[in-house]
């Protein structure tokens, strides 16, 4: 079964630290995804990558960086943590065209203290 | 104008209803539709894709239509386990890259 996964379901940072988020998908997907998902505001997109070393900004980009260095990882950088950045954190991926749907992993849930 | 608009509901039905959702997407050169499905406090996930044909999986009917930029997602006999939300989603002018609607939650009452 192909698999996106993300490497913690829970986190509990404080304010002003250095957090990373890593996802890692088995599927050799090109394209890549992260979103942030908070109550009455849907899927928001934060970063994307299409290839290795590849990384556009999405719609909320603002606090975050990202990185691929290898296929396979796609990992999220909260530079200095806030407590707006509390939320659920969703990575996806999908083939190089996007025609058969996205894949997500199980989320992290982050709490900004 | 949001590019996918949906009713966020939410929608109260009794076991066994029959429940419709509606979608609207404002880009016309959209090729791929989809319904996912987001159970609480879980990720997305597929739920079917929708084809020009209009699509059925069991209790699940998926319809597009073109000309007044709408898909559809007909539920019937509704089961307390549908409870969840159901988002649309649309490649709003990307080959590569969707676009998520906010969802409309659905809660089956016994």
């Amino acid at each position: 079964d192909v698999k996106v996964t993300q490497s913690s379901r829970y986190l509990v940072k404080r304010t002003g630290e250095k957090v990373f988020l890593e996802c890692v998908q088995d599927m050799d997907h090109e394209n890549m995804f992260w979103y942030r998902q908070d109550p009455g505001l849907g899927l928001r997109l934060i970063y994307f990558s299409y290839d290795v070393k590849m990384k556009e900004k999405g719609d909320i980009p603002e606090g975050y960086s990202v990185s691929r260095e290898k296929k396979e990882r796609f990992s999220l950088i909260l530079e200095s943590a806030s407590t707006n950045q509390t939320s659920m954190y969703l990575c996806a991926s999908s083939p190089r065209l996007a025609n058969y749907g996205y894949t997500f992993g199980s989320g992290t849930r982050l709490t900004v203290v | 104008r949001k590019e996918v608009e949906q009713d966020p509901g939410p929608f109260n039905v009794p076991e066994g209803a029959t429940v419709a959702f509606n979608c609207t997407y404002s880009n016309s050169a959209s090729q791929s539709f989809f319904w996912y499905r987001q159970d609480c406090r879980k990720e997305p996930k597929l739920l079917m894709s929708v084809y020009s044909s209009g699509n059925e999986d069991g209790r699940f009917t998926a319809q597009l239509n073109r000309a007044s930029q709408y898909i559809s997602l007909l539920i019937r006999d509704s089961k307390l386990s549908d409870s969840a939300t159901y988002l649309c989603v649309v490649n709003a002018g990307s080959a590569r890259q969707l676009t998520f609607g906010s969802g409309t939650q659905l809660t089956v009452l016994p």
